[in-house]
């Protein structure tokens, strides 16, 4: 089956300080990449989609300055926390799919905490 | 707006228990419809979906969920369940033609060995 990577898979990082988590389609190309961010014990919440080429979609409340995505290929989607905060400490995931209404394929989550 | 719900948040059974999950979806056109699993420590998986054809979906690891049009329901079941199945299962809807997906809250199962 289709496989989706992150990277980093954890990281710690001090306030003030910004992180990138990359989102790659190993085995496929991803014309639309998800990104979400899931809570303890709760559901995922979507933040955004993005397609390739063009400006990310984000979702209401979720502000585009701060999370900033990139999806500069069919392969790969990037986002960048900035200037992050102890209350953006979360578990980020990805998912990628073929395109509309196909399948998602979701990448293993990166665990963001922040100091 | 379009809502999900998973009206069981948290399902514990003994070993070769029947299961079943209940799934809602507000929407009243056309949906495209899955079911994810989480394994501990784990990412997320599909189980099955449902696009068109048959409504009855049958998945992998013995999970098969059946789609009624009617009550807006595409609950997840599995005749007997395993101790392998502990985990967190997601029901997801696509309104027809969007791939912007909904989750439901989750379902944590346990199943006692």
């Amino acid at each position: 089956g289709a496989v989706v990577s992150q990277h980093p898979s954890w990281v710690i990082c001090k306030s003030g300080t910004s992180v990138k988590i990359e989102c790659r389609s190993l085995d496929f190309q991803a014309t639309t990449m998800f990104w979400y961010r899931q809570f303890p014990k709760q559901s995922l919440m979507l933040m955004a989609t993005s397609n390739e080429g063009s400006k990310a979609t984000y979702e209401q409340g979720v502000e585009k300055d701060k999370f900033l995505i990139n999806h500069a290929s069919l392969t790969l989607s990037t986002l960048t926390v900035t200037s992050a905060h102890p209350e953006d400490s979360s578990f980020y995931i990805c998912s990628a799919s073929g395109g509309l209404t196909d399948t998602q394929y979701f990448g293993p989550g990166t665990r963001l905490t922040v100091l | 707006a379009q809502s999900v719900s998973q009206h069981n948040h948290h399902v514990i059974l003994s070993e070769a228990a029947s299961l079943e999950l209940g799934c809602n979806y507000s929407y009243g056109g056309t949906v495209n419809l899955f079911w994810y699993v989480q394994y501990p420590g784990q990412h997320l998986q599909l189980l099955l979906k449902y696009f068109s054809g048959d409504p009855l979906v049958k998945g992998i690891k013995g999970f098969e969920a059946e789609f009624i049009k009617s009550k807006f329901s595409f609950n997840l079941r599995k005749p007997s369940v395993q101790w392998s199945d502990t985990a967190e299962y997601f029901c997801a809807v696509n309104p027809g033609g969007s791939y912007i997906p909904t989750f439901g809250r989750g379902t944590s199962l346990i199943v006692h060995p």
